[in-house]
């Protein structure tokens, strides 16, 4: 059973370029929305992070737009970079207040220059 | 660089084999985590140690022991593996929930890939 569904697999983006990455839950308890980048040959690390409390967090140049009656959140890469180029998850706890994560299926981004 | 260090990077280990992979983490840390990642899969959660405990096992096959001899240290011990086992190991750390200020943030490290012949 699939709780968090993430789209698409895979990302072509210009330099310069906005990257959308979108996800969609099922569980109405889950109470935190992470993203995590991933480069080759290295471990997952946290990128941006949300709670259902608000609507939209930016830092920098990635955006976490979350809309909590659609159930659905999503990453904005804003002027996007060959630097880029990663792996995206999106991912849900496995239980209200849980820290083990539910990890969507994974977009490979691609920013060509 | 990554705070959670995994051990070996690369192992190739024969069906009647015994190995062990090793973490270690200096953040403080009170809860633990060993996740496997096939290529082009998402992460999937194995085992979650909390205060040195074993708290999650997602029912993953005896022929994978953990261990956490301290709060620093997690280990994963191998026997009697599979070719269908071969992936990315990877390990993390993160606060414990519940406590002031968690941001639930997992911290993982690069990962030990693991090679069954």
């Amino acid at each position: 059973q699939q709780q968090v569904k993430q789209s698409p697999q895979s990302l072509i983006v210009q330099k310069g370029g906005i990257s959308i990455i979108n996800c969609a839950y099922e569980n109405t308890a889950f109470d935190y929305f992470p993203w995590y980048q991933q480069f080759p040959g290295k471990g997952p690390a946290l990128l941006i992070a949300i709670r259902p409390d608000v609507s939209e967090k930016k830092e920098g140049r990635f955006t976490i737009s979350f809309n909590k009656s659609a159930k659905q959140f999503s990453l904005h890469i804003m002027d996007s970079q060959p630097g880029d180029s990663a792996t995206y998850f999106c991912a849900a706890p496995k239980g209200p207040g849980a820290n083990n994560l539910f990890f969507g299926t994974g977009t490979r981004l691609t920013v060509i220059p | 660089d990554t705070e959670v260090t995994q051990t070996p990077k690369h192992l190739v280990m024969g069906m009647t084999n015994k190995k062990s992979l090793k973490c270690e983490q200096h953040m403080g840390h009170r809860a633990m985590y060993w996740y496997k990642q096939k290529a082009k899969k998402p992460p999937e959660l194995m085992f979650v140690y909390s205060y040195e405990k074993l708290s999650i096992n997602e029912s993953v096959p005896s022929r994978f022991s953990p261990e956490c001899p301290n709060s620093s240290l997690l280990n994963l011990h191998l026997h009697a593996l599979q070719p269908e086992d071969s992936a990315l190991y990877l390990c993390a750390s993160s606060q414990v929930l519940g406590r002031r200020g968690n941001t639930g943030e997992l911290f993982f490290g690069e990962g030990s890939r693991l090679t069954v012949l």
